[in-house]
């Protein structure tokens, strides 16, 4: 299996702009969770999915952020307008629950908003 | 509400050496605990997790952690540091009932040659 797929692996936008992060979960994974990482704040969890269906959304930062997964092998988040304050690592991961509860991570999406 | 506590953002060791890092819980129903690694402009790998069955674990690379109750403790051990060992190490706590885990703040591990 190739993993969790994400794009693009770098992006640099300028305050204002609309960003788009992709994510392709495991196949056969039925949980998909959205992380951030910061120097100041750490890993944070935003946002997770089962079955495609948001689940848990509460660590989303504000309006400007929104995440949907209209199939079980696709997922975006996107930051519309994005802030430079939202510059940081988004890592996508994926577990299965009926056999682990390992979650497996993507290589992550490094965001910088100039 | 579950959260955990990593004591020290920064751990230098020499080759060789034993490894420690340490982890606190705090939880109101009995956890689930994993250590996940991260080496510089990766992802997030497992490394070893406790789900209530044996409290010592063993995982990849010659790592192992203990749970104990009584100290409220997941520390994770490594008897002698290789160099491949240096990355960042995260202790994360995921509750019954809940998917998604919350994570500490993170440990460097530095091993010195």
């Amino acid at each position: 299996d190739a993993g969790v797929i994400q794009s693009p692996r770098h992006e640099v936008t300028e305050m204002g702009q609309e960003v788009t992060l992709r994510c392709k979960p495991i196949s056969g994974h039925d949980y998909l969770f959205w992380y951030r990482q910061t120097m100041m704040r750490g890993l944070e969890l935003l946002i997770y999915f089962n079955n495609n269906v948001p689940i848990d959304d509460s660590g989303m930062p504000e309006d400007r952020f929104s995440a949907k997964m209209p199939n079980a092998s696709f997922s975006t988040l996107k930051i519309q307008p994005s802030e430079p304050r939202d510059s940081a690592v988004y890592f996508c991961a994926s577990t299965q629950r009926q056999y682990t509860d390992t979650q497996y991570f993507g290589p992550g999406t490094r965001l910088t908003v100039l | 509400a579950q959260s955990v506590t990593q004591l020290g953002s920064h751990v230098s060791v020499s080759e060789g050496a034993l490894v420690l890092l340490r982890c606190n819980y705090s939880s109101s129903v009995p956890p689930y605990l994993f250590w996940y690694v991260q080496y510089p402009n990766q992802g997030l790998q497992l490394l070893l997790k406790y789900t209530s069955a044996a409290t010592l674990v063993k995982g990849i690379n010659g790592f192992e952690a203990e749970f104990k109750k009584s100290e409220t403790s997941f520390h994770l051990t490594k008897p002698s540091a290789h160099m491949s060992d240096a990355a960042e190490y995260f202790c994360a706590i995921r509750g019954t009932g809940r998917r998604a885990l919350t994570f500490g703040s993170g440990t460097r591990l530095q091993v010195q040659p």
